[in-house]
């Protein structure tokens, strides 16, 4: 079983429709959750930072932890075709030096 | 702005010519990454430096090597590239080693 599970998709979505992407994880010592846009032939690039359990919103995205349920999710409002990507979660322990990430989850939003 | 920058954004080499890959970073970060992405897949640490001590993968082959000559400045080295090597590679930055910060990638390919 891998530490960190994601569907790898394609997630297919009409322009303006709310989208939820998911990571379910099993160790239960990560403590900083992120979620990172990757482009084709891009590097990933942070779009939220969250520690600990809770919600925090920037815009039309918002994060959310669970971790009495090793889950995390992101979600992007009013969904426009420039959010076509591949999205990553990754999380680290409170004290380690290694971000462990999820498969990525591709992401088509048709106009 | 402050960022993450890779040279070259794409690398050609021939099979088993030694190459050079760099990344510099304006963030003034003490933590600095080097991982591995093929397609499709998520990233793979090979190696990382915390301030100047240097961390490698137990899984990273010896044809990886890195030098951080000062703490802005970081190479990969790949002594003798073969076919599986042709990847992008992804230089990261982060401060105590959370959130990481990825540069745009330098795509490989081996001839």
């Amino acid at each position: 079983q891998k530490e960190v599970e994601q569907d790898p998709g394609p997630l297919s979505v009409p322009e303006g429709a709310i989208v939820s992407l998911n990571c379910t994880y099993s160790n239960s010592a990560f403590q900083y959750f992120m979620w990172y846009r990757q482009y084709s032939r891009k590097g990933p690039e942070l779009l939220m930072y969250t520690y600990s359990s809770g919600n925090k919103e920037d815009g039309r995205f918002t994060a959310q932890v669970d971790k009495s349920s090793k889950y995390i999710s992101l979600f992007i409002r009013d969904s426009q075709p420039s959010d076509s990507a591949t999205y990553l979660c990754a999380m680290i322990e409170e004290y380690g030096n290694k971000l462990v990430f999820g498969a990525g989850t591709i992401l088509r939003v048709k106009s | 702005d402050a960022m993450v920058i890779q040279n070259p954004r794409y690398q050609v080499t021939q099979f088993g010519k030694p190459v050079t890959l760099s990344c510099s970073q304006t963030l003034n970060h003490n933590v600095m990454y080097w991982y591995q992405q093929k397609s499709s897949q998520a990233p793979k640490l090979l190696f990382h430096y915390y301030d100047k001590d240097f961390n490698n993968e137990a899984d990273t082959p010896d044809n990886f090597q890195s030098r951080r000559p000062n703490t802005s400045f970081c190479f990969l080295d790949i002594r003798s590239p073969g076919l599986g090597d042709a990847a992008m590679y992804l230089c990261a930055t982060s401060r105590e080693g959370y959130t990481q910060y990825f540069g745009p990638g330098t795509r490989l390919t081996v001839l």
